[in-house]
């Protein structure tokens, strides 16, 4: 099975920083890795996907990168609605695999 | 618009059966795989299962092959999860979500549904 690697767990950041989560594959995945975002009591919502494809209506504040093994999400800004945990998802092989996921707080 | 509703879950004893369902709606159902995730209390996102659009093809996660069945009945707009021999572990919020894409367009999963809840407890 191929096992994604987060980090950090968590990380606190004020608003209009710059926030970046990485997101490690054991293996070569390419680029099929998606980002989704969690907020608390909420399903899961997809953000990004194939690596950096933004998903249809999702701020452009928000952005993926990489290939291969190594893939990072990035907010441009952060914002207060951006509180959130946030997970990879590797859909190259069965099984798919999660990262263990990154909470987002606000300082 | 797209809508994912679940149902079915519950209170149940370690060793028992039940069935999730998803209803789906505001798109062709027949023409897209679908699968089910599952979230335990305060932990991560778990992909459990993954079935094809005209359920001939079906994949399972380690932790619930032999015990889990994911099935889907097209006329009905439907996705199930049929959960037998329960354990404790299986306490999660179960999750049905669709699959979406092709080519350079392959999302995995586009969209979700709000989740139910399983508890396995005596």
């Amino acid at each position: 099975d191929i096992q994604m690697t987060q980090s950090p767990s968590t990380l606190s950041a004020s608003v209009g920083d710059r926030v970046t989560i990485t997101c490690r594959a054991s293996q070569s995945i390419n680029t099929w890795l998606a980002w989704h975002q969690q907020k608390s009591g909420k399903a899961p919502k997809l953000l990004i996907y194939k690596a950096s494809s933004l998903e249809s209506g999702v701020s452009s504040r928000f952005s993926g990168s990489g290939s291969g093994t190594e893939f990072t999400l990035t907010i441009s800004s952060l914002q207060p609605d951006d509180l959130a945990t946030y997970y990879c998802l590797q859909y190259d092989s069965y099984p798919w695999t999660f990262g263990q996921g990154t909470k987002v707080e606000i300082k | 618009q797209v809508q994912l509703v679940e149902s079915g879950g519950g209170v149940v004893q370690p060793g028992g059966s039940l069935r999730l369902s998803c209803a789906a709606s505001g798109f062709i159902f027949g023409s897209f795989g679908m699968h089910w995730v599952r979230q335990a209390p305060g932990k991560g996102l778990e992909w459990v299962a993954d079935i094809w659009f005209d359920g001939r093809n079906k994949y399972y996660a380690d932790s619930v092959r032999g015990r889990f069945t994911i099935s889907r009945e097209n006329s009905k707009n439907t996705l199930y999860l049929q959960m037998n021999s329960l354990r404790a572990e299986d306490t999660a919020v179960y999750y049905c979500a669709r699959d979406f894409g092709s080519g350079n367009y392959y999302k995995g999963l586009d969209y979700w549904g709000q989740g139910s809840l399983v508890t396995v407890s005596s």
